[in-house]
């Protein structure tokens, strides 16, 4: 149980195109996903948490405009990278959780999308 | 500020050896911990947590793990290591507050020699 998938697994556009990422829990209703960007040999860092039905909520330092993502149902979460450029470029993870306390849930990662801007 | 910190970038241990891989955190009230393993094509897998209570923490896969607040560390250990623990690991501590976000240390790269 408790599976995350993403779509695609890779993907490569070219420069200043939009590119789609889908994340859906297959066994269980997310009220919460995550979107976390990953660097080579580097770590994960937490670009955006959202919300079945509500506005997204950005860390600092990440672009509202750039990175636009919808939360439309309680398995799916969808990220889009407008007019991608080659910076752009990065391992894209998402992480869902169906419940708010800490006791009794945990987040469950995806896969995994590469994205490569050229 | 929250933060974690993974000293080890890359560690080598041979099949059969005992492992730990150190962690330690930066938060100002008690923690939430978490070991998450990384595998090659495959999303983190949660090995085990740290709450509250018995310091010491049993997860999947043979791995445990001690928290220690003097040390403000929470090192993951494993007395006997497989071919198929090489992969990435990942400290995280977790941050209450609005939607319960994690902070992720930098990651370990683990090697396994035969």
């Amino acid at each position: 149980g408790a599976v995350v998938s993403q779509h695609p697994s890779w993907v490569i556009c070219k420069s200043g195109t939009s590119v789609k990422i889908e994340c859906r829990s297959l066994d269980f209703q997310a009220t919460t996903m995550f979107w976390y960007r990953q660097f080579p040999k580097q770590s994960l860092m937490l670009m955006a948490t959202s919300n079945e039905g509500s506005k997204a909520t950005y860390e600092q330092g990440v672009e509202k405009d750039k990175f636009l993502i919808n939360h439309a149902s309680l398995t799916l979460s969808t990220l889009t990278v407008t007019s991608a450029h080659p910076e752009d470029s990065s391992f894209y993870i998402c992480s869902a959780r169906d419940r708010a306390g800490w006791n009794t849930d945990t987040q469950y990662f995806g896969p995994g999308t590469r994205l490569t801007v050229l | 500020a929250q933060s974690v910190t993974q000293p080890d970038i890359h560690i080598t241990v041979s099949e059969g050896a005992s492992l730990e891989l150190r962690c330690n955190y930066s938060y100002g009230a008690t923690p939430y911990l978490f070991w998450y393993v990384q595998s090659p094509g495959q999303g983190l897998q949660l090995l085990l947590k740290y709450f509250s209570g018995d310091t010491l923490v049993q997860g999947i896969k043979g791995f445990e793990a001690e928290f220690k607040r003097s040390q403000s560390s929470f090192n993951l250990r494993k007395p006997s290591v497989h071919w198929s623990d090489a992969a990435e690991y990942f400290c995280a501590v977790g941050v209450l507050g609005g939607y319960n976000k994690l902070i992720f240390g930098a990651g370990t790269r683990l090697a396994v020699h035969p």
